[in-house]
């Protein structure tokens, strides 16, 4: 496995507070994303990073937005966290030569 | 617009039998798809990619432009193959490289 790690792993937090959760990868990709797995829905992207402090939406990206200063490390925040945002949250990264995407372990979040 | 599907959410089948998990698409160039594979509450894994065209734990795909197909297929199931399985299409942007995902197979193989 390529060298990404996701924290927190799990995370409980209430309504209306923020959370930010980190994806940190030891391979120097170029492009890393956020999804997130809902049953029924599969993976959703929620916003992907092409380069350090470039960043773009994805198809479910309201309520968040995300961040990348280094090259290794791609934040993505919840400013005020709902309960459809209970999911679990996948980063991934890919870059040359390999052409698939890498996935990090998952972040199980609970809004209650 | 870029469009993965798995038309089924569940798929049951016995040790020894074949199997077929199907993904069609819809995209305007030349795709790149892939299969992945993820066990209980494990990370996602990549199983193979169509144009590696190989052979890994016994599990092929073949891309069929005319039908836009890239059904995942294994002579005889075993018990370790129950797990989900996701189809994904690479899409080529000018900003970079974003990945589909369908909404993926349950796949039990029941022993």
């Amino acid at each position: 496995d390529a060298g990404i790690t996701q924290s927190p792993r799990h995370k409980v937090t209430e309504t209306g507070t923020p959370v930010t959760l980190r994806c940190h990868q030891t391979e120097n990709h170029r492009y890393m994303y956020w999804y997130r797995q809902d049953p029924g829905h599969g993976l959703r992207l929620i916003h992907y990073s092409y380069g350090v402090k470039d960043t773009d939406k994805g198809e479910v990206s309201d309520g968040y937005s995300v961040s990348r200063s280094k090259t290794e490390d791609f934040l993505l925040t919840l400013e005020s966290a709902t309960s459809s945002q209970t999911s679990v949250y996948f980063c991934a990264s890919s870059g040359v030569p390999n052409t698939e995407a890498f996935f990090g372990q998952g972040t199980r979040l609970t809004v209650v | 617009a870029q469009r993965v599907t798995q038309p089924e959410k569940l798929l049951s089948v016995f040790k020894g039998a074949p199997v077929e998990l199907k993904c069609n698409y819809s995209y305007s160039g030349s795709p790149e798809l892939f299969w992945y594979v993820q066990y209980s509450r494990q990370r996602l894994q990549l199983l193979l990619r169509h144009i590696s065209r190989e052979s890994i734990k016994g599990f092929t795909a073949d891309l069929n432009k005319g039908e836009t197909s890239f059904h995942l297929k294994k002579p005889f199931a075993q018990e370790e193959d129950s797990a989900m399985y996701y189809c994904a299409l690479k899409s080529f942007l000018n900003t970079g490289n974003q990945f589909y995902f369908g909404t993926g197979t349950s796949l039990t193989v029941i022993p």
